[in-house]
């Protein structure tokens, strides 16, 4: 089976601050990875996605993702917070055969401190 | 470009009773996926449809059944509801036949359970 971890539920971080939000994940075989950000009463959207290749990934409103496979992990992080990057965000693993479903982990609501 | 849409946005239900949530996917999105999330909770995976054909299925409560139609449309009823089944229920659809791809979601339609 698979799963994602995310150990904080919250984080803090000043305006201006590098930030970086944690997943590991647990999977048969190779991991599609992914990040999502949900924004209240909202649905989510895609931020990032880690299939093959570079372990950096880059996503959207310049945020960037490190898959480490011997740490099976895949930290979310942003040089710059900015407040409107105040959201949940999920991490999200799913098995690179079949149509395998995505499993999310349990979200960490990050606050951006003026 | 064209999102993925839900409909209702929003369902006020009794106990007992039944209801029927719809989701229109991408054009030309093969790989539907229904998930349930509670308050505070991660997304649970209930079930997906592939070019039309059950291919998972997650934790879905047996009063919930899923179809997919030609039209690529597809519909959760839920009956007998009961209170625990107050949620945001999203839809999702992907491409899969170009692989490991990025699950776009809809807005989410909220079932309040009285």
């Amino acid at each position: 089976a698979q799963s994602v971890a995310q150990p904080e539920d919250q984080v803090n971080v000043a305006e201006g601050n590098p930030l970086t939000v944690k997943c590991t994940y647990s999977v048969s075989g190779n991991p599609y990875l992914f990040w999502y950000v949900q924004y209240p009463n909202r649905g989510l959207q895609f931020l990032l996605k880690y299939i093959t290749g570079d372990n950096l990934v880059k996503g959207s409103y310049g945020f960037e993702a490190e898959f480490n496979k011997s740490q099976t992990s895949f930290h979310l992080k942003k040089p710059s917070a900015l407040v409107s990057d105040s959201a949940l965000y999920f991490c999200a693993v799913r098995a690179t055969f079949g149509n395998e479903k995505l499993t999310f982990g349990t979200g960490t609501r990050l606050t951006i401190i003026p | 470009a064209a999102g993925v849409i839900q409909s209702p946005r929003h369902l006020i239900k009794e106990k007992r009773e039944t209801a029927t949530l719809k989701c229109y996917p991408i054009p030309r999105h093969d790989t539907v996926y229904w998930y349930q999330q509670g308050p505070g909770q991660d997304p649970q995976f209930l079930i997906s449809f592939y070019e039309k054909m059950q291919s998972d299925k997650g934790s879905i409560p047996d009063r919930f059944s899923a179809q997919q139609f030609s039209d690529y449309h597809s519909e959760l009823n839920m009956s007998s509801l009961e209170l625990g089944d107050s949620a945001l229920y999203f839809c999702a659809s992907s491409f899969e036949g170009a692989g490991a791809n990025v699950l776009t979601f809809g807005a989410g339609s909220r079932l309040t359970v009285l």
